[in-house]
């Protein structure tokens, strides 16, 4: 079946830095990936839907300065966190259509395992 | 109002009982639905989808469907331990391609 790696799973680091999470189809190729946010005890809200070769579609109140979504190829998506601050702290977690599946009403994403990240 | 509502639970369902899941959404132009299990602290992994009006069927899981409700339940027959999780609905927001969540109910199994 369609795989999704990210990586890393966690990551820790000191307010101010910049953190990137790469989220990869190992054997399908995925025009559109999404990138969601978890908060403890909460749903998955989506962040942005990324597009290969063209700019990231960001939902209502998610900050494009501040989250940079990189899509250069079919099989990778890059979620870079700028300047990471305490309240940054979440689960982030990336999904990706399979191109060859088609557009049916079985719109099935494949999940990555997530990205845990820590803002001290 | 938003757009995938559930129940958050907790759940508690003796094992080997049916546990029922619920999920109401708010626009009707969606045409797909999708559940899925999320244990703690790892992603949610998908269990059924459904598109069609009526009952579907995969093992212990059937998925319900009604269009002119705007409802989606999930039920669980033979209730095991391992059930326990938190359990994810989700809508498909036609024309956008992109899948909207709920807030995801808790399901506890007791032996």
């Amino acid at each position: 079946g369609a795989v999704v790696s990210q990586h890393p799973s966690r990551v820790i680091c000191k307010s101010g830095t910049s953190v990137k999470i790469e989220c990869r189809s190992l054997d399908f190729q995925a025009t559109t990936m999404f990138w969601y946010r978890q908060f403890p005890k909460q749903s998955l809200m989506l962040m942005a839907t990324s597009n290969e070769g063209s700019k990231a579609t960001y939902e209502q109140g998610v900050e494009k300065d501040k989250f940079l979504i990189n899509h250069a190829s079919l099989t990778l998506s890059t979620l870079t966190v700028a300047s990471a601050h305490p309240e940054d702290s979440s689960f982030y977690i990336c999904s990706a259509h399979d191109d060859g599946a088609g557009r049916s009403g079985a719109n099935v994403l494949t999940f990555g395992a997530g990205s845990r990240l820590t803002v001290l | 109002q938003k757009e995938v509502e559930q129940n958050s639970g907790p759940l508690s369902v003796p094992e080997g009982a049916i546990a029922s899941l619920n999920c109401t959404y708010s626009d009707r132009g969606s045409q797909s639905f999708f559940w899925y299990r999320q244990y703690s602290g790892k992603s949610p992994e998908l269990i059924m989808f459904i598109y069609s009006n009526g009952d579907k069927e995969d093992g212990r899981f059937t998925a319900q469907l009604n269009k002119a409700s705007q409802y989606v339940s999930l039920l669980i027959r033979d209730s095991q331990p391992s059930d326990s999780a938190t359990y994810l609905c989700a809508g498909l927001i036609q024309g956008a391609q992109k899948l909207v969540f709920g807030q995801g109910t808790r399901l506890t199994i007791n032996p």
